[in-house]
């Protein structure tokens, strides 16, 4: 089945710095969703990007679908404190005979030091 | 609007015991799924739905059934609890591609 990497498993920053993450597939998909899961929460999208080479901002985060369509990136400008979580990458196959389930990679445990 | 709702919120079991928990949602979304999540693991699907009366195994459906009678509501059934069922539970609707909204999860201790 299809599968995703995704890297780093966990980050510890400070406050103010940048985090970058992304995610690798062996396989394409044609939808990236990024998720942001808050401790006792369900996971909550962040961004979705429908198109290879697509660029989509929303305001400190900024997320990259892959030219080749098998990775994507998410970066986090100028960190707060509130942004402590868990980061999931999600790719998804759309269009004819395809089953729309997502597959998740493993997650990204973001800790930001005051 | 209150989205997707599972309840319980968490639960304790014995080994051995059977339980259901319910997801529901009001956003008229055909597509709904039952996911799990381990610590490091991310997250599993265990089943899913593409509408009413319509259900299909996920990753890891062992030990789980579920059944999809409306299109609101989709159980999951836990028959003869086990330790490896020790998990927290996500139920997650969408329309048909695209954003997954999630519920609030139901955390399940097998004991």
């Amino acid at each position: 089945g299809q599968q995703l990497n995704q890297s780093p498993q966990s980050m510890f920053i400070q406050e103010g710095e940048d985090v970058s993450m992304n995610c690798t597939s062996s396989s394409i998909f044609n939808t990236w969703l990024w998720y942001k899961q808050d401790p006792g929460e369900g996971p909550v999208l962040l961004i979705a990007l429908y198109k290879a080479g697509e660029l989509t901002s929303n305001g400190r985060l900024t997320a990259q679908f892959g030219i080749t369509r098998k990775d994507s990136f998410l970066n986090i400008s100028a960190s707060i404190p509130s942004d402590v979580g868990i980061y999931f990458c999600a790719g998804q196959l759309t269009g004819g005979g395809s089953n729309y389930k997502l597959t998740f990679g493993k997650g990204t445990l973001l800790t930001v030091n005051p | 609007n209150a989205g997707v709702t599972q309840t319980p919120k968490f639960r304790i079991l014995k080994i051995g015991q059977s339980m259901t928990l319910q997801c529901t949602q009001d956003m008229n979304h055909n597509y709904m799924y039952w996911y799990r999540q381990d610590p490091g693991m991310g997250l599993k699907l265990i089943y899913y739905s593409v509408g009413a009366g319509i259900t299909d195994k996920g990753e890891v459906p062992n030990g789980y059934n579920v059944s999809r009678s409306t299109t609101e509501d989709f159980p999951l059934r836990l028959e003869l609890a086990a330790p490896s069922q020790t998990s927290v539970y996500f139920c997650a609707s969408n329309r048909r591609a695209g954003e997954l909204f999630f519920g609030e999860g139901s955390r399940l201790t097998v004991l």
